[in-house]
């Protein structure tokens, strides 16, 4: 079974920094890309970083120079470090398999809240 | 950059009822677009993927049908358990940037 396990949300201060795991397990996780999606309190899902099996990386123009992605194959495990944050960063974030154009499989997401 | 415009923004139906939601995209997509399902609480669950294809443990009653520009996704008889927020989802290739329609509710 395919599961996907989200850690490392919280509350932080405007301009600091986070960074997310996700615990992969059920599949041969260094075959597949890997994707952040976020979704802010009663608002539609954004598209935040891709990584390739190759670990190239991808990220829209909001998060540019401010997110990195990373993935570590041998422990199974996608991250995702957060700098600069501000109140428009605040959100679930998902991490999310990529098969193909889409996104195939969720973990539970992670709650970031940056607030003073 | 590729906008998706889904409607109605809110369906207001009855179970047995048949849902039809609408996901028009701003340049043709071909058939590279999915439709996801998320409960109250829940993340997002894939439904449909290139367009018509139901994703693993889908029910038949879920239909997606589109090409290009102009994509809806039909519940054919709304069960209790459809009542929920529908996205629709696309990939543009290069560079590869992934967005998604606002979302359409459907509620009792």
């Amino acid at each position: 079974e395919v599961q996907l396990v989200e850690s490392g949300g919280g509350l932080v201060q405007p301009g600091g920094s986070l960074r997310l795991s996700c615990a992969a397990s059920g599949f041969t996780f260094s075959s597949y890309d890997m994707l952040w999606v976020r979704q802010s309190t009663g608002k539609g899902l954004e598209w935040v970083s891709a990584i390739g099996t190759a670990a190239d990386t991808f990220y829209p123009d909001s998060v540019k120079g401010r997110f990195t992605i990373s993935r570590e194959n041998a422990k199974n495990s996608m991250y995702l470090q957060m700098n600069s944050l501000g109140a428009g960063d605040t959100a679930v974030y998902y991490c999310t398999r990529g098969r193909g154009n889409y996104f195939d499989y969720w973990g539970q997401g992670t709650l970031v809240t940056v607030s003073s | 950059e590729v906008v998706l415009t889904q409607s109605p923004a809110t369906l207001s139906l009855s179970p047995g009822e048949r849902a039809t939601l609408s996901c028009r995209a701003s340049q043709s997509v071909r058939s590279s677009l999915a439709w996801y399902q998320q409960k109250r609480g829940q993340a997002p669950r894939l439904l449909i993927y290139d367009a018509s294809n139901r994703a693993t443990g889908i029910p038949a009653r879920f239909i997606g049908s589109g090409s290009g520009t102009d994509f809806t996704l039909t519940i054919s008889s709304l069960e209790p358990e459809d009542f929920a927020v529908y996205y629709c989802q696309q990939r543009s290739d290069w560079p590869p940037t992934w967005t998604f329609g606002q979302g359409t509710k459907v509620e009792i």
